[in-house]
């Protein structure tokens, strides 16, 4: 189940096991959305990406849906593995400018063998 | 891998001290951009360089400064350390015109 801690939220699944996790993002204007996975003492990597004109967009095992109406980002894994075991973060930017994205917290994803 | 190397891995100051953290970007990437992230946080935004021109600075304090050098390499210097200083410093690189950033490993400092 999903739980929030005292710091990082978390969410333990079973192997096999289709997992959602969820994002509130906070800009209404923001236009392109990005998911990316951290492993311990790794740096960011990116998984999947979505711009606003879509609201759903599909990868290998995993799928990103967007709600613009609720603010809200999810990450959907099929399937899931141990070695999907990370700390997967939100990030959310304006396409047509710098492309500096904000990050959101962070969701721990423990995957029990 | 993703290309994108930093230097070191990990280090510890005081406080007070000067510290410079290195990152080389994936090559034909002219954009870097440097991050800090503390313990069970997202990664926060310090600046951004594309071609040697900081084009871009979140909410740190003029003590975080950086360089971009002429072949996209990238320093991020920070004087008069603090405790809260410490934490992972992650450069990501990019191509001027695409959204996608690719990140290095970090650089963990700790502030004693």
């Amino acid at each position: 189940g999903e739980s929030v801690g005292l710091h990082l939220p978390t969410l333990s699944v079973q192997e096999g096991d289709n997992s959602i996790i969820n994002c509130a993002y906070s800009n209404s204007a923001s236009d392109y959305f990005i998911w990316y996975k951290q492993e311990s003492g790794k740096g960011p990597q990116f998984i999947i990406d979505i711009r606003s004109n879509m609201d759903k967009r599909q990868g290998q095992r995993v799928t990103v849906l967007l709600n613009k109406t609720v603010k809200h980002l999810s990450l959907q894994i099929a399937a899931t593995q141990p070695g999907d075991s990370a700390v997967y973060f939100c990030a959310e930017t304006l396409s047509g400018g710098s492309y500096i994205p904000t990050f959101g917290r962070g969701t721990s994803l423990i995957v029990h063998p | 891998e993703t290309g994108v190397t930093q230097s070191p891995t990990h280090l510890i100051k005081t406080r007070g001290q000067q510290v410079t953290l290195r990152c080389s970007s994936q090559s034909g990437h002219n954009t870097v951009s440097w991050y800090q992230q503390a313990l069970g946080q997202g990664p926060q935004f310090i600046f951004q360089y594309y071609r040697e021109e900081e084009n871009g600075r979140g909410n740190f304090p003029p003590r975080f400064s950086g360089l971009q050098f002429p072949n996209y390499s990238s320093e991020l210097n920070v004087n008069a350390l603090e405790l809260d200083d410490s934490a992972l410093y992650l450069c990501a690189s990019r191509t001027g015109n695409q959204e996608t950033q690719y990140f290095g490993p970090g650089t963990r400092l700790l502030v004693l």
